[in-house]
């Protein structure tokens, strides 16, 4: 059974940082590209970044590029997201999700990480 | 890159058929046939039900199908149940390598 489990939320104040995890298991990680999709309060589904099974390809929203940086360690299973000089914006929950492709389309989802940027 | 545009809400009463619709550019929903839909019911992890514009993924129903024409995809429930009530989202393969989401339609069971 294929499971993706974010952590490393919580509530940090504008300007901080702070780093995501995703840990994955029931399919073979370093053969799957990896993404990170948020969804703010009372807003729709956002992608954010996502990285290739090699880490060859990386990419940003145009919201995040320059503050957050995604990576991944294939011995471990996991998925990460720094994220530095964070914005109330940024508030939100957020998802990794693992790719068909490098993009096709998400086949499994998390269920997610809150992140609350606030004063 | 912007948003595909998605009605923000539908409803139907049990047994009868929606269409949420999906509308992009030829950089995305027109240039590729790598349209998908997600379900999401609050505080669950989203829910692939349509990939490459019309193939279902195991395990979900068949009332759920997907099609294609130009620049906009459409996601048919038919027969509606109950358990369909949740937000629905498009999304596209696009020419910048870039994720894109349509802003979410909220189906209504009434």
């Amino acid at each position: 059974e294929v499971q993706l489990v974010e952590s490393g939320g919580g509530l940090v104040q504008p300007g901080r940082s702070l780093r995501l995890s995703c840990a994955a298991s029931g399919f073979t990680f370093d053969h799957s590209a990896m993404h990170w999709v948020r969804q703010a309060p009372g807003k729709g589904l956002e992608w954010v970044s996502g990285i290739s099974w090699n880490s060859a390809s990386i990419g940003y929203a145009d919201s995040v590029k320059g503050r957050f940086t995604v990576s991944r360690d294939n011995a471990k299973n996991s998925l990460y997201l720094q994220m530095n000089s964070l914005r109330p914006e940024d508030t939100a929950f957020y998802y990794c999700a693992k790719a068909v492709g490098f993009m096709y389309y998400f086949d499994y989802w998390g269920h997610g990480t809150l992140v609350t940027v606030s004063s | 890159q912007s948003a595909l545009t998605q009605p923000a809400s539908v409803s139907g009463s049990p047994g009868q058929s929606i269409t949420i619709s999906c509308t992009g550019t030829s950089s995305d929903v027109g240039g590729y046939n790598y349209v998908s839909w997600y379900q999401h019911h609050p505080g669950k992890a989203p829910k692939l039900v349509i990939y490459d514009v019309s193939n279902r993924p195991s395990g979900v129903p068949d009332r759920f199908s997907g099609s294609k024409s130009g620049s906009t995809a459409s996601l048919t429930i038919s027969g509606l149940q109950a358990e369909d009530e949740a937000d629905y989202y498009c999304s596209s393969y696009t020419s910048n390598s870039k994720g894109v989401f349509g802003g979410g339609t909220k189906v209504t069971v009434l």
